[in-house]
């Protein structure tokens, strides 16, 4: 079955230890991307990746760090977590290219992350 | 970066009734995306936009480019149970590729039986 997984789906930890949420896809999908939700926000793009070793800041990468070593694999690392990321994360991935039902943003879902 | 302002917040209508929303930007979009979340999940593509004045159609949904290439408009019609969520639009920052990709803040729909 094509679908971009996220773990863990819950998470609650502490300020300042490092921590990663994986996200893979099993779709071949060059696009990948890291975003947060919260109440009265929406979503907010954290980082994305065009391709392997490609990655570039969305509107919200303060406090976040992303690698893509390989294709399917996007992690997204808060290396010292603050109470102000408590937010609910999706990854989603795409075949890239132009925006259109052909190649449409498949989401993760989600990884409900508190920081205490 | 770029902001989508979804109007309104929330609805509660009852089943039956028409729906009506819409996203605003300060600048231009070359394409309109719109998307629902349901409970628990991750949003998926319910239409996109390509041209300004165009206006699509998705089983019950229809979407509007807005001429201003500024604002885009989403209705459902004869609304049921399932249409409850949260519906987001969301354009690429320039151009029409994906990249740098905006949501508005979306709108809670609530649908009474």
């Amino acid at each position: 079955e094509a679908q971009v997984t996220q773990n863990p789906r819950y998470l609650i930890t502490v300020t300042g230890k490092k921590l990663t949420v994986t996200c893979s896809q099993n779709m071949n999908h060059e696009y990948m991307s890291w975003y947060r939700q919260d109440p009265g926000l929406g979503l907010r793009q954290i980082y994305y990746s065009m391709n392997v070793e490609v990655t570039d800041k969305g509107d919200v990468p303060e406090g976040y760090k992303v690698s893509r070593k390989e294709k399917r694999n996007f992690p997204l690392i808060l290396e010292s977590p603050s109470p102000n990321q408590t937010s609910l994360y999706f990854c989603a991935s795409s075949f890239g290219g132009k925006l259109s039902y052909n190649s449409p943003l498949h989401f993760g879902n989600g990884t409900r992350l508190t920081v205490t | 970066g770029q902001q989508l302002n979804q109007s309104p917040q929330s609805m509660f209508i009852q089943e039956g009734e028409d729906v009506s929303m819409n996203c605003t930007s300060s600048s231009i979009f070359n394409t309109w995306l719109w998307y629902k979340q349901d409970p628990g999940e991750g949003p998926v593509l319910l239409i996109a936009l390509y041209k300004a004045g165009e206006l699509t159609s998705n089983g019950r949904l229809t979407a509007q480019f807005g001429i201003t290439r500024k604002d885009s408009f989403l209705n459902i019609s004869a609304s049921i149970p399932s249409d409850v969520g949260i519906y987001f639009c969301a354009g690429p920052a320039g151009g029409t590729s994906y990249g740098k990709l905006t949501f508005g803040q979306g709108t809670i729909l609530t649908v009474h039986p």
